[in-house]
């Protein structure tokens, strides 16, 4: 079985400052991992996943998050943040399971930019 | 770009009541989930659903629940009986063959159960 926890349910930045939003996970088995964005009163859009190789990925807005196999992490990062960045965050993880790959997310982080 | 919608955006019901709710997958994907997102809580999946057959499901996924793909484009998720706790965000997502690809999601159908 896999979960994810993510260990932030609130983040508070300032504009313009760097931000780290933190995610865990537990599988037993070889992972994909995704993190999604979701704007208020929308669906859920990708910011980025990895699947395989370089364990520095990046993503769409500026964002990029690190795979951590021995840590079992992937915290996602921005170097600097804007207002438009207000959003609820999504970490989730994905196993190969007879190929129907079903998400599991964590509880979300909600990031507050403030001016 | 093409993508996955969802209809409608939202709907009230009736506690007792049935309600369809219906997806469009994007055309050549061939994987479909449905996750539903109670009001502050977090992203929940219920079933997703292959070769017209249910692949998998959750404990949330009960009788009161079943999936249908009527036609070769629309995907959707029926709740017989509504409960008040039915009252949620439910997102629809599809897809392509192979284990690497990322699923698509809609924008979502809030539903309100009075």
């Amino acid at each position: 079985a896999q979960s994810v926890t993510q260990l932030d349910s609130q983040v508070p930045v300032f504009e313009e400052a760097p931000v780290e939003l933190r995610c865990n996970y537990s599988s037993s088995v070889s992972v994909y991992l995704f993190w999604y964005v979701q704007y208020p009163n929308q669906g859920l859009q990708l910011l980025l996943k990895y699947l395989s190789g370089s364990t520095l990925v990046k993503g769409i807005n500026g964002f990029e998050a690190e795979f951590n196999k021995s840590q079992t992490s992937f915290h996602l990062r921005k170097p600097s943040v804007h207002i438009s960045d207000t959003a609820e965050y999504f970490c989730a993880v994905s196993g190969f399971s007879g190929g129907y790959n079903k998400l599991i997310f964590g509880a979300g982080t909600r990031l507050a930019v403030h001016p | 770009e093409p993508e996955v919608t969802q209809t409608p955006s939202h709907q009230v019901t009736q506690m007792g009541q049935e309600v369809i709710l219906r997806c469009v997958p994007i055309s050549n994907h061939l994987y479909f989930y449905w996750y539903r997102q109670i009001l502050g809580q977090k992203v929940e999946f219920l079933v997703s659903f292959y070769n017209n057959e249910i692949s998998e499901k959750s404990e949330i996924f009960d009788d009161q629940f079943s999936v249908e793909r009527p036609d070769g484009s629309n995907f959707t998720l029926k709740i017989r009986s509504t409960k008040l706790e039915d009252s949620a965000m439910y997102f629809c997502a599809s897809r392509m063959q192979g284990v690497n690809t990322e699923a698509f999601f809609g924008q979502g159908t809030r539903l309100t159960v009075v």
